[in-house]
């Protein structure tokens, strides 16, 4: 079945770097892009990000433009998420999701069908 | 940028009622651009409707989504115990990426 998994919890002190992975399979990779998506506790849902895993580009959260980088490995169908010079309010849980661009009847069609579990990201002095 | 708000912030309703839930866009979307999430506390998002009225596979026909231009409507017909949870509505902005509503919370009554 279609699914993403992604890593482990971590613990990161101020100004660190966390880097997240999502390891996909039932699909194939190359078909899809990735977008990742982050929940601060008690809060909304926030857009970080996006990659094709078809040709590595990306598109940035203007927010997050600088400290942000995606990238893929097609070899391992994987993704990653680095997010650097991390700061108390990006404590949060991180999903990844499969970016679904469909072109039907004429229309294209965005939304996210598939998603990780999530990674909790604690940013603690 | 374009604005998702929804409303109203929490609904309190009961098993067997019906739910309307609004999401309104500070300029217009295009229809195909809209699609609603259910969370569940400590779950994933999940993708309910997408086109702004196509169901997502396996999604039970109680769920529908309509709607165009700046105002889009999830309705739950006769709600399932399972059905309370917090829903978000999201849109696609071209280069800008995506935007979520701030969610609405559908509790019991």
């Amino acid at each position: 079945q279609v699914q993403l998994v992604q890593s482990g919890a971590e613990v990161k002190k101020p100004g660190a770097s966390v880097k997240v992975s999502c390891k996909a399979s039932g699909y194939t990779f190359t078909s899809y892009g990735i977008s990742w998506v982050r929940q601060a506790p008690g809060q909304g849902l926030e857009w970080m990000g996006w990659i094709s895993a078809y040709n590595g580009n990306t598109n940035y959260a203007q927010k997050l433009q600088g400290r942000v980088t995606m990238t893929t490995d097609t070899s391992t169908s994987t993704a990653y998420m680095e997010l650097r010079s991390l700061r108390s309010d990006d404590t949060a849980v991180y999903y990844c999701a499969r970016d679904q661009r469909q072109l039907y009847a004429g229309y294209y069609y965005y939304y996210m069908d598939v998603w990780g579990k999530g990674t909790t990201v604690t940013v603690s002095s | 940028e374009i604005v998702l708000t929804q409303s109203p912030g929490t609904l309190s309703l009961s098993p067997g009622e019906r739910a309307t839930l609004s999401c309104r866009a500070s300029q217009s979307v295009s229809s195909s651009y809209l699609a609603w999430y259910q969370q569940k506390p400590g779950q994933a998002p999940r993708l309910l409707i997408y086109g702004a009225s196509s169901r997502a596979t396996g999604i039970p026909d109680r769920f529908s989504g309509s709607g165009s231009g700046t105002d889009f409507t999830l309705t739950i017909s006769r709600l399932e115990p399972e059905d309370f949870a917090v829903y978000y509505c999201q849109q696609y902005g071209s280069s800008l990426g995506y935007t979520f509503g701030q969610g609405t919370k559908l509790e019991i009554k």
